[in-house]
C-alpha cells in the first residue's frame, strides 16, 4: 500500500520568507512524487515532479523539491515566497509498476502569506 | 495543446434530484480519465478512472456513477443527491497507467439543499 502525507495542515509566513512544506511518503518502490498547487475555486496546477536521477527537482515559480529515499520525503522549498504564493499545497504519488490507476494524494497543506 | 473542459460551473439542487456532471478533453487521443471529490476543508478523494472508452472502474462507493460514452468524455451522475455530495468535483487526465502527472480541470462546485 502507499501512502503520502503532509504533517502541516496549515503553515502561515510573512511575505519574503523562505519555505518549506513538508511531504513523507509511504511506498516499497520507487515512486513518481508531485507537488501540484490549488488556488481558491480553481483546479490543481502541476508545480514539479520527480522520476529519477538528481533529487533536487525544479518548478515553476521559484519552487523546488528535494527526494530523499532515505527519509522517504519530497519536501517543497521556495527562497522568497510572495503573497500570490497562498493557496492550498498537495503532494502526490503514483507508482512505477503500470496498473496502479490510483494516485495517492496527501490531505494539503494551506499557505498563508502575510504582506 | 490539451483542454480539459468541465461543465456546468456549478449547480445548485436539492436532496433526491438527479446529477449528471460532464468533462471533455480536446487534443489528446485515449487518455487515462479521472473524477475526484473535494469536501470543504480541500482533501481529495478520488471517485472513478478510466482507462478507455466503456470501461470505468469505481474506487470509493458514493452513491454515483460514471461513464465513458466517447474517448474524449467522462460523464459523472446520480439518480438521487444526497447532502454529503456537495463539495467540488474535480475531472483530471493523465498519459499512462498513473506514473504521469494529472492536468485537473477548473472544477464544478456542487450544492445540495
Amino acid at each position: 500500500a502507499q501512502s503520502v502525507t503532509q504533517p502541516d495542515a496549515r503553515v502561515t509566513v510573512s511575505e519574503g520568507a523562505s519555505l518549506q512544506l513538508r511531504c513523507k511518503y509511504s511506498y516499497s518502490g520507487t515512486p513518481y512524487l508531485f507537488w501540484y498547487v490549488q488556488y481558491p475555486r480553481q483546479g490543481l496546477q502541476l508545480l514539479l515532479k520527480y522520476y529519477s536521477g538528481d533529487p533536487v527537482v525544479q518548478g515553476v515559480n521559484g519552487f523546488e523539491a528535494e527526494f530523499s529515499k532515505s527519509n522517504s520525503s519530497f519536501h517543497l522549498r521556495k527562497a522568497s515566497v510572495h503573497w500570490s504564493d497562498s493557496a492550498v499545497y498537495f503532494c502526490a504519488l503514483s507508482a512505477t509498476s503500470g496498473g496502479n490507476y490510483k494516485p495517492t494524494f496527501g490531505k494539503g497543506t494551506s499557505l498563508v502569506v502575510h504582506p | 495543446a490539451q483542454t480539459i473542459h468541465q461543465w456546468p460551473v456549478a449547480e445548485i439542487k436539492a436532496v433526491g434530484s438527479p446529477l449528471s456532471l460532464g468533462c471533455t478533453i480536446k487534443g489528446k487521443s485515449s487518455p487515462n480519465l479521472y473524477w475526484y471529490w473535494q469536501a470543504t476543508g480541500g482533501t481529495l478523494q478520488q471517485l472513478f478512472y478510466s482507462i478507455t472508452v466503456g470501461q470505468v472502474e469505481s474506487v470509493v462507493q458514493l452513491n454515483l456513477s460514471a461513464s465513458r460514452p466517447k474517448d474524449d468524455q467522462f460523464i459523472l451522475s446520480t439518480e438521487k443527491l444526497l447532502l454529503s455530495h456537495s463539495g467540488f468535483y474535480l475531472c483530471a487526465w493523465s498519459l499512462g497507467t498513473g506514473d504521469y502527472e494529472q492536468y485537473f480541470g477548473p472544477g464544478t462546485r456542487l450544492t445540495v439543499l
